[in-house]
């Protein structure tokens, strides 16, 4: 059974640092890119950003709202993913997915995401 | 990169069909099969119920079906049921010079 397990998610500061994790299982986490998505209370899903396998050089894409700010990485040994947060604003106060995207021939969607990790930022 | 364009809310009534539209751009939804679709309950996690603009998982009853013409997709959801109250979301991605995924805001399902 597929399994992606987020933690981490807490109260923090405006300019504060955060770090959450994915644990995963269940599948082949190595070969797998994994990304992340949040939803601000009582809004939409929202990309974050991806971190493809190793044999894709580990690469990263963030969307535009947290580029800069947030970074992506793995731990293949460990079978864990990490989104590691910086200089968090008000706005960033969300539960945060972590999701696999399983793409077959260019064509990719998320078929597996985690329950969710709430952060909120706060003063 | 702007979201990709639902509308807010629909609705119905049990046993009826109702279409939810997603509209997009030729560098998104308009490229080939790109496009999937989410159901998430309130407190839930997203779950995917259409891949590749028209496929279904397994499990995934066959009531929900999906079609795209040109920028936009669509989600059809038959004989619908109170189980079908939900948010809805479409996804599609760019990725020139580098990955970008798109969702749409969201339609909310009322089962009148």
């Amino acid at each position: 059974e597929v399994q992606l397990v987020e933690s981490g998610g807490r109260l923090v500061q405006p300019g504060g640092s955060l770090r959450l994790s994915c644990a995963a299982s269940g599948f082949t986490f190595s070969g797998s890119a994994m990304h992340w998505v949040r939803q601000a209370p009582g809004k939409g899903l929202e990309w974050v950003g991806r971190i493809r396998s190793k044999g894709n050089n580990y690469a990263t894409s963030y969307g535009a709202s947290v580029k800069d700010r947030f970074t992506l990485s793995r731990d293949d040994s460990k079978n864990m993913a990490y989104l590691h947060m910086n200089s968090l604003k008000i706005e960033d106060t969300a539960v945060y997915y972590c999701a696999r995207r399983y793409c077959s021939n260019g064509r990719c969607y998320f078929d597996y995401w985690g329950q969710g990790t709430l952060v909120t930022v706060s003063s | 990169q702007s979201a990709l364009t639902q509308p807010a809310s629909v609705s119905g009534s049990p046993g009826q069909s109702i279409t939810i539209s997603c509209t997009g751009t030729s560098k998104d939804v308009g490229v080939d099969n790109s496009v999937s679709w989410y159901q998430q309950h309130p407190g839930k996690a997203p779950k995917l119920i259409i891949y590749e603009s028209t496929n279904r998982p397994s499990g995934v009853s066959d009531r929900f079906s999906a079609s795209k013409f040109g920028n936009t997709a669509s989600l059809t959801i038959s004989g619908l049921q109170a189980e079908d109250e939900a948010d809805y979301y479409c996804c599609s991605y760019i990725n020139i010079n580098a990955l970008q995924v798109l969702f749409g805001g969201g339609t909310k399902l009322t089962v009148l």
